[in-house]
């Protein structure tokens, strides 16, 4: 069955620090990804997604994610963080032939001013 | 765009009642809307995918009599929680798909709603 990993389950950072959270799947086939944030209180919001083409992708709020197809991996990345950025980040798996996504079990984010 | 509404936001009832829960896409039509369930520090589990016009389907073990699901119309799926007893407690969270055409479908989601059960 297909899967989806999100092997840091809570990362703690000072402001202004580097991000990059790991996403890996399990599915040999085309897939669709997409990274969600969920802020406190708040509802799922797309952040980016990659359909094909550049696997450089980039987000809204200057977060960018690479699709790296030989690692079955996705990785979001922000080059320096801000205390909004706190929130649990999601990546999702699309595989083709569905419209169903597969959820990772999501990283919470806690970003120190 | 592609703004999607869940009403209520919370609600509270009693072990034996039912309880529906609404999803609206706003400001466009979704024939597939997707109903989920978000236990507390875990992921959201797929519970139905909801088709206008035709039947719901459902994820395994989830029961179709107990999650009642209709989507009379492309901007309107319901989840009705029937004869809830306390482990029904949970986050439900709706999507809907987004069709702009080939592969380029997006879910987007609403805010949930927070069910307790006495």
């Amino acid at each position: 069955a297909q899967s989806v990993s999100q092997h840091n389950h809570h990362v703690i950072l000072s402001e202004a620090a580097s991000l990059e959270l790991g996403c890996n799947y399990s599915y040999g086939g085309t897939v669709n990804l997409f990274w969600y944030v969920q802020y406190p209180g708040q509802h799922l919001q797309l952040l980016l997604k990659y359909f094909s083409g550049d696997p450089l992708v980039k987000g809204i709020k200057g977060f960018e994610a690479e699709f790296i197809k030989s690692k079955f991996s996705f990785n979001l990345r922000k080059p320096s963080v801000q205390w909004s950025d706190t929130a649990e980040y999601f990546c999702a798996v699309k595989t083709s032939g569905t419209y169903k996504y597969i959820f990772g079990t999501g990283t919470r984010l806690k970003v120190l001013a | 765009g592609a703004v999607v509404s869940q009403h209520p936001s919370r609600v509270i009832c009693k072990s034996g009642t039912s309880v529906k829960i609404e999803c609206r896409s706003l400001d466009f039509q979704a024939t597939t809307m997707f109903w989920y369930r978000q236990f507390p520090k875990q992921s959201l589990m797929l519970m139905a995918t909801s088709n206008e016009g035709s039947k719901a389907t459902y994820e395994q073990g989830v029961e179709k009599d107990k999650f009642l699901i209709n989507h009379a119309s492309l901007t309107l799926s319901t989840l009705t929680v029937t004869s809830a007893h306390p482990e029904d407690s949970s986050f439900y969270i709706c999507s809907a798909l987004g069709t702009s055409g080939g592969s380029t479908d997006t879910q987007y989601f609403g805010p949930g709603t927070r069910l307790t059960v006495l």
